[in-house]
């Protein structure tokens, strides 16, 4: 069945550095990505999304880049600060008019001072 | 108020006991959903609604799961003779609009213990 997964499950990084998060799909027929971050005892909040006729697409301190040739999703987080420590999940739509998503397990970022 | 607000926080049931989990989306917003989060994973769906038409509840785990939003505005996910499987954070988003790349606001969810 469809899923959305992640390469690896904690990142740790030093503060000031950039940060990447990987995330594999497995349908390729998707057509619609997000990415999310979420506290300690928050909700999801939204970071970012790319639809898949794109394949770059940049936030303040954040990009998201789409490989739909090897079903790749990434999240580079610049210059990163402590506020940045949580779990980043990745999510997709099937398609663009879809309602769900499908959740990624997660990766937890650690900022080290 | 400003954002999806869901209660109780938490909630401690002993196994067999009904529950009910309570949504208030941001006003006016059209759709509604509800996820179930174990604990290290990430949510996964449950529900959707439209206004008040239940549009999509294939992730609801068994009939001990039901989900309604009579009015279109507040929702209440209700679980019946809960077992420990069903230990979790129930989390409620909702959306302006349905579909497309329309943003969907998660509340804090409610963290159900069942003992």
């Amino acid at each position: 069945g469809e899923s959305v997964g992640l390469h690896l499950p904690t990142l740790s990084v030093q503060e000031g550095d950039n940060s990447i998060i990987n995330c594999a799909y497995s349908n390729s027929a998707s057509d619609y990505f997000i990415w999310y971050k979420q506290e300690s005892g928050k909700g999801p909040q939204f970071i970012i999304d790319i639809r898949s006729n794109m394949d770059k697409r940049q936030g303040q301190r954040v990009t998201v880049l789409l490989n739909k040739t090897v079903k790749h999703l990434s999240l580079q987080i610049a210059a990163t600060q402590p506020g940045d420590s949580a779990v980043y999940f990745c999510a997709e739509k099937a398609n663009w008019g879809a309602q769900k998503l499908v959740f990624g397990q997660g990766t937890r970022l650690t900022i080290n001072p | 108020g400003a954002g999806v607000s869901q209660s109780p926080r938490y909630k401690v049931a002993k196994r067999g006991q009904d529950v009910a989990l309570r949504c208030d989306p941001i006003s006016g917003h059209v759709s509604l959903f509800w996820y179930q989060q174990a604990l290290g994973q990430g949510p996964e769906f449950l529900t959707y609604f439209q206004n008040e038409a239940q549009l999509d509840k294939s992730g609801l785990p068994s009939d001990r799961f039901f989900a309604e939003r009579p009015e279109g505005s507040v929702s209440t996910l209700k679980i019946q003779r809960t077992q420990q499987e069903d230990s979790a954070v129930y989390l409620c988003a909702s959306s302006l609009f349905s579909g497309g790349g329309t943003e969907a606001f998660f509340g804090q969810g409610t963290r159900l213990t069942v003992v």
